[in-house]
């Protein structure tokens, strides 16, 4: 059971808009900031989305976070097939003073 | 270019240790804290264990403390984690990361596997 709720799947057709959501609580997001992993198969995770929505150079700009209170997502906007992969959130957690993980959801673009 | 490279990873029985090692390059290590995440077989990914630049101040997760004995060596820009007592459930790939403030994990090794079994 993750700290940090996530929907398991989501998916798209090339193109369109899909957003993924990230629930917390007032420890964790609440208090601190949101970042976005993505993973793609057989790889190693790569930061995606720092500090709620700033984009790391290098990370093209259909993706885009956002926060509010205890909840943050992850959009993506003009779908590609290379997006397909693994999207975790995670926070810092003041009560448990350690990194929490949301539990991953698989975007699928049909 | 920002490197990190793990190492130590194999089979060891429930019980047993292991330490893992994890060589940076490309940055200035001792200024940044570090980190170990770790992925069981077809899971998500679980935060271990993380130490701040100086070496000064560790946190664990519930899950790994008092077995998992993290440091580093800033002289050798090398990250460790010391498992002992390894269970069954430690069987996870283990990744290193550069752990910004601002940034979160902002550079992940490749990972190194850990298998716990009898």
């Amino acid at each position: 059971q993750s700290v940090l709720t996530q929907p398991p799947s989501a998916s798209g057709t090339p193109g369109q808009r899909v957003t993924i959501s990230c629930s917390g609580s007032s420890s964790n997001i609440g208090s601190n900031n949101v970042n976005w992993y993505q993973q793609l198969p057989g790889t190693a995770p790569k930061l995606l989305i720092y500090s709620n929505n700033q984009r790391p150079s290098g990370v093209p700009d259909r993706f885009s976070g956002s926060k509010s209170g205890t909840s943050a997502s992850l959009a993506t906007s003009g779908l590609q097939s290379e997006d397909e992969a693994d999207y975790y959130c995670a926070a810092w957690d003041d009560s448990l003073n350690g990194w929490v993980f949301g539990g991953g959801t698989t975007l699928t673009v049909l | 270019e920002v490197q990190l490279l793990e190492s130590g990873g194999g089979l060891v029985q429930p019980g047993g240790s292991l330490r893992l090692s994890c060589a940076a390059s490309g940055f200035t290590f001792s200024i940044y804290a570090m980190s170990w995440v770790r992925q069981a077989p077809g899971k998500g990914l679980e935060w271990v264990s993380t130490i701040t630049g100086g070496g000064g101040t560790t946190y664990f997760a519930d899950s790994v403390k008092g077995r998992f004995t993290i440091s580093r060596d800033n002289s050798k820009n090398t990250l460790y984690v010391q498992m002992d007592s390894l269970r069954a459930e430690d069987t996870a790939v283990y990744y290193c990361a550069k752990d910004s403030v601002l940034s979160g994990f902002d550079y992940w090794g490749q990972g190194t596997l850990v298998t716990v079994s009898s």
